[in-house]
């Protein structure tokens, strides 16, 4: 597609199900990216992968949270046992490469009830 | 530890005077810097950006300045619209870093008003 694509773009779960969330990024980028933004914050670096590897992934906030890349496209990130503090709106965003100019998604919005 | 700040959570300009919006940072590795404008509901879409071996670049009605010595950079909106009325964010990142992740300010809520 022409842009970053994810889905859902809207997501109510009960507290302590899982949750998966899905990337498309643009053609021919190597590099993906996973932020969230919580009500009121900044957005918040999540994990980075260069093709298929996720050499950062020091944002991710507990080992509840999980990404995977396969054939260097589509990311999911995985939310296990939800909490409330997890509702926020989950950004993708694909680059090039790493270091150019980054372009997000329209988000996931998330909300654990 | 923050070190991409935007100390201003909102600005309020009148249509067609400019809009100064500032950002600070903390780590002087950092060697490209974006700005980034957020409509509600929607994804952050890129603005401009400035690499730390120019001081200043434009596009349209849109400038961004770096002083490096400084660590601060500024986007200029000139003359602002009621459409640029946005939260709009600085970020910074450091290209031949292990990672390039881009580091995020808060964000600025900018309303340009008729």
């Amino acid at each position: 597609g022409a842009g970053v694509s994810q889905s859902p773009s809207n997501k109510v779960t009960e507290k302590g199900k899982d949750v998966e969330l899905r990337c498309d990024p643009i053609s021919g980028h190597t590099a993906l990216y996973w932020y969230r933004q919580s009500l009121g914050q900044g957005l918040e670096f999540l994990i980075y992968f260069q093709g298929n590897s996720a050499p950062d992934k020091s944002g991710l906030p507990s080992d509840r949270f999980s990404a995977e890349r396969t054939g260097g496209s589509v990311s999911t990130l995985t939310i296990q046992r939800t909490q409330q503090e997890d509702s926020a709106v989950y950004l993708c965003a694909s680059s090039l490469w790493a270091g150019n100019t980054i372009y997000f998604g329209e988000g996931s919005w998330l909300t654990v009830v | 530890d923050q070190q991409v700040k935007q100390n201003s959570p909102s600005l309020s300009v009148q249509e067609g005077r400019i809009s100064i919006l500032n950002c600070d940072y903390t780590n002087s590795m950092f060697d490209y810097f974006l700005w980034y404008k957020k409509y509600p509901a929607e994804g952050p879409t890129f603005l401009i950006s400035i690499s730390s071996i120019k001081d200043k670049n434009e596009d349209g009605r849109f400038t961004v300045f770096l002083n490096k010595s400084a660590k601060h950079l500024s986007l200029h909106i000139v003359p602002s619209q009621p459409g640029d009325s946005a939260v709009y964010f600085c970020a910074a990142s450091r290209r031949g870093g292990a990672t390039n992740k881009l580091i995020f300010g808060t964000g600025t809520l900018l309303a340009v008003q008729p």
